[in-house]
């Protein structure tokens, strides 16, 4: 079955460069979104279509796609970044998958 | 203002049955698919089931096929997901989410409605 890996955590010193990866046998022909939660909140997207961004969404905010991973990569990294990132994609026999989600910490 | 606004959350028991509503506002909501997505407490998200902009369309994760329907009123712009032969793994905080079209991901979420299934 189709399945999005994530690391459980990443830590990044303000000011740093945030990189997290999402993974799937079959990621390489899809496309993928990425999901910002913060605690007590409602997820936010901020990554669509592997690259493209919302509006309203900072610029610091990117996303990439090479073979079967997916990056989310926040540069400049705030304290106000820190929360848990979901990527997402779509397949055709489980229509949404969700990754394990990413506990993104700003030391 | 687009919102999505949920409700129905409450307490039950394994075996029970619930309907949990989803109102939205500020877009047309028929041309949307829309989706619930759930959070077990301390969890990640798990995508739960979708419709089609007309209702024709439905698709639902393993874990909640057989048991658990979606229907929506376009006339109402009210989103639904009918629960039955709920378990103790049902337990979460469950949200309705907008749908931004052609696979470009779910853009707007309501604020979640919490389901508990306890004895």
């Amino acid at each position: 079955s189709f399945e999005l890996t994530q690391p459980p955590s990443v830590s990044v010193s303000p000011g740093q460069t945030a990189s997290i990866t999402c993974s799937g046998d079959k990621l390489g022909d899809k496309s993928a979104c990425w999901y910002q939660q913060k605690p007590g909140q409602s997820p936010v997207l901020v990554i669509y279509e592997d690259t493209k961004r919302p509006s309203g969404i900072p610029e610091r905010f990117s996303g990439s796609h090479s073979g079967n991973t997916a990056t989310l990569t926040i540069s400049g990294t705030q304290a106000l970044d820190e929360a848990d990132y979901y990527c997402q994609a779509w397949d055709s026999r489980t229509a949404v998958l969700f990754g394990g989600g990413t506990k993104l910490t700003v030391l | 203002e687009v919102q999505l606004v949920e409700s129905g959350g409450v307490v039950v028991q394994p075996g029970g049955s619930l309907r949990l509503s989803c109102a939205a506002s500020g877009f047309n909501f028929d041309h949307h698919t829309m989706h619930w997505v759930r959070q077990a407490p301390g969890k990640g998200l798990e995508w739960v089931s979708l419709i089609g902009r007309a209702g024709t369309n439905t698709y639902f994760a393993d874990s909640v096929k057989g048991r658990f329907t979606i229907s929506r009123d376009n006339s109402k712009n009210s989103l639904y997901l009918q629960m039955n032969s709920l378990r103790i793994e049902d337990t979460a905080f469950y949200y309705c989410a907008r749908d931004q079209g052609n696979y470009n991901g779910l853009d707007v979420w309501g604020q979640g409605t919490t389901v508990t299934v306890s004895s």
